[in-house]
């Protein structure tokens, strides 16, 4: 069975560091573009960025560029979300999703189970 | 404000047919690129319900369906039932620079 699964919730403040995990399962984890999607409190999804983990390639949408970063260890199958000053506007609820599919045509499939993030002082 | 349009809410008795939709432009749905589905239960990580416009992955009941014309998508839903009452997102690719994988806003699927 192909599976995503997720590190769990976080509580941190303001400034800390955090860096969150995704471990594939089931597949070839290096054959797969890895996504990260984020859902703040009571909204929808939104598109962060993905990664290659074969080669580390990385793209990022524009709306996350500079705010965090992706990277992956393919030696244990998994990918990660890091930021080196949260916010409290970083609250939400994390997903990682494998892309499926050709290119600019792909969707994302399997979900992991998310990762709650909270910021708060 | 979403790059692909849903409507915030539909709502339908069980048994009944729903219709979801999707409004994109030229630089997404418009431009050739394909529609994906997914369902979010509550308080769960969605998955995919549709993909390439169409398709249902394996274990999708056949009362979902999916298409696409122009710049807009749709998502069908027979039969209604109570586990059908979901949020459902579309899903699909943005050639502009404001992103490139692009989400609707997202529609709340109540059974009345």
């Amino acid at each position: 069975e192909v599976q995503l699964v997720q590190s769990g919730a976080e509580v941190k403040k303001p400034g800390e560091s955090l860096r969150i995990s995704c471990k594939g399962s089931g597949y070839s984890f290096t054959s797969y573009w890895i996504a990260w999607v984020r859902q703040m409190p009571g909204k929808g999804l939104e598109w962060m960025g993905k990664i290659y983990p074969s080669d580390s390639d990385t793209n990022y949408s524009p709306s996350f560029q500079g705010h965090v970063t992706i990277s992956a260890d393919r030696s244990i199958s998994t990918a990660y979300l890091q930021w080196s000053s949260l916010k409290a506007s970083d609250t939400a609820m994390y997903y990682c999703a494998r892309l499926v599919g050709a290119a600019s045509f792909s969707w994302f499939d399997p979900w992991g189970q998310g990762t709650l993030v909270t910021v708060s002082s | 404000q979403s790059v692909l349009t849903q409507p915030p809410s539909v709502s339908g008795a069980p048994g009944q047919r729903v219709t979801i939709s999707c409004t994109g432009s030229s630089s997404n749905i418009g431009a050739g690129y394909d529609v994906h589905w997914y369902q979010q239960l509550p308080g769960t990580a969605p998955k995919l319900l549709i993909y390439g416009n169409s398709n249902r992955p394996s274990g999708v009941p056949d009362r979902f369906s999916g298409s696409k014309s122009g710049t807009s998508a749709s998502l069908a839903i027979t039969g209604l039932r109570a586990e059908d009452e979901a949020d459902y997102y579309c899903q699909s690719y943005d050639s502009s620079l404001s992103a490139f994988w692009v989400f609707g806003g997202g529609t709340k699927l109540t059974v009345l």
